[in-house]
C-alpha cells in the first residue's frame, strides 16, 4: 500500500464549480499534512499547511482527520487558473516529505 | 530575495554516463533535500542534508550520491546512467529540520537519458 493516496483525476470541472480532492495517509505517526500546487513542467509550490481544526484560504479550504487518516481539499468557485496538479504531502517529525501521486485538476471556461 | 535555484535546468546524457546537479538554497538555509519526479508521479525523496551532513537517504541505489558545501549549496550525483533516471530532479531547502518547516522548491533539473 502507498504511504500517500489520492484521487487519480483528472478532474475536468467549468469555471465557477465546487471541486473536492481526497487522500488517504498509511502512516498514523505522521504529524505534519500539506497540500502542493504544482503546474505543469514546474516545481511544486506550497498552497497551504492542513491543521487538525480545519484551515481556510480564500476559495481554499483544508480538513484533515487523524482518525481516518484522511485530508481534502475544497476548492470554491474554481477559477481557469486553479488548473494544476494538487499534491497531497505528510510528514513524520524530521523526515523528509511524503508525496502522492497527485491529482490533476482542468478547469474549463 | 532570490529563491531555490538549480543548474543546469536541462540536460541530456546517454546511457552509462554520469551527472552532476547543483543546487543553491535560499539565502540562511541550511537544509536541503533531494527528490526525483518521474512523469506522472509525485516527488520521491532522495537525499537530506543539514548543516553538511547527510540526515536522511531514500530509496535509491548507490550510483546516486550527494554532498553540502560549507556554503550550504550542494550537489546530487548520479553514475552509470541508466533510461529509468530520466526524470525532473527537485531540490528543496528550509531553515531547519524542524517539523513545521516549509520547504521551498527550486525549479528543478529535467535530465534526459537515451
Amino acid at each position: 500500500r502507498k504511504e500517500v493516496e489520492q484521487d487519480p483525476g483528472p478532474f475536468n470541472v467549468p469555471e465557477g464549480a465546487t471541486v473536492a480532492f481526497n487522500c488517504t495517509y498509511s502512516n498514523s505517526a505522521s504529524q505534519s499534512f500539506f497540500w502542493y500546487r504544482q503546474d505543469c513542467r514546474k516545481e511544486p509550490k506550497l498552497l497551504m499547511s492542513v491543521y487538525s481544526s480545519g484551515n481556510e484560504d480564500g476559495r481554499f479550504t483544508a480538513q484533515l482527520n487523524r482518525a481516518s487518516q484522511y485530508i481534502s481539499l475544497l476548492i470554491r468557485d474554481s477559477k481557469l487558473s486553479d488548473s494544476a496538479t494538487y499534491l497531497c504531502v505528510v510528514k513524520k517529525g524530521n523526515t523528509p516529505l511524503v508525496f502522492g501521486k497527485g491529482t490533476r485538476l482542468s478547469v474549463i471556461a | 530575495d532570490a529563491g531555490v535555484t538549480q543548474s543546469p535546468t536541462h540536460l541530456i546524457k546517454t546511457r552509462g554516463q554520469q551527472v552532476t546537479l547543483r543546487c543553491s538554497p535560499i539565502s540562511g538555509h541550511k537544509s536541503v533535500s533531494w527528490y526525483q519526479q518521474v512523469l506522472g508521479q509525485g516527488p520521491q525523496f532522495i537525499f537530506q542534508y543539514y548543516e553538511k551532513e547527510e540526515r536522511g537517504r531514500g530509496n535509491f541505489p548507490d550510483r546516486f550520491s550527494a554532498r553540502q558545501f560549507p556554503n550550504y549549496s550542494s550537489e546530487l550525483n548520479v553514475n552509470a546512467l541508466l533510461l529509468g533516471d530520466s526524470a525532473l530532479y527537485l531540490c528543496a531547502s528550509s531553515l531547519r529540520l524542524a517539523t513545521e518547516e516549509t520547504q521551498y522548491f527550486g525549479p528543478g533539473t529535467r535530465l534526459l537519458v537515451l
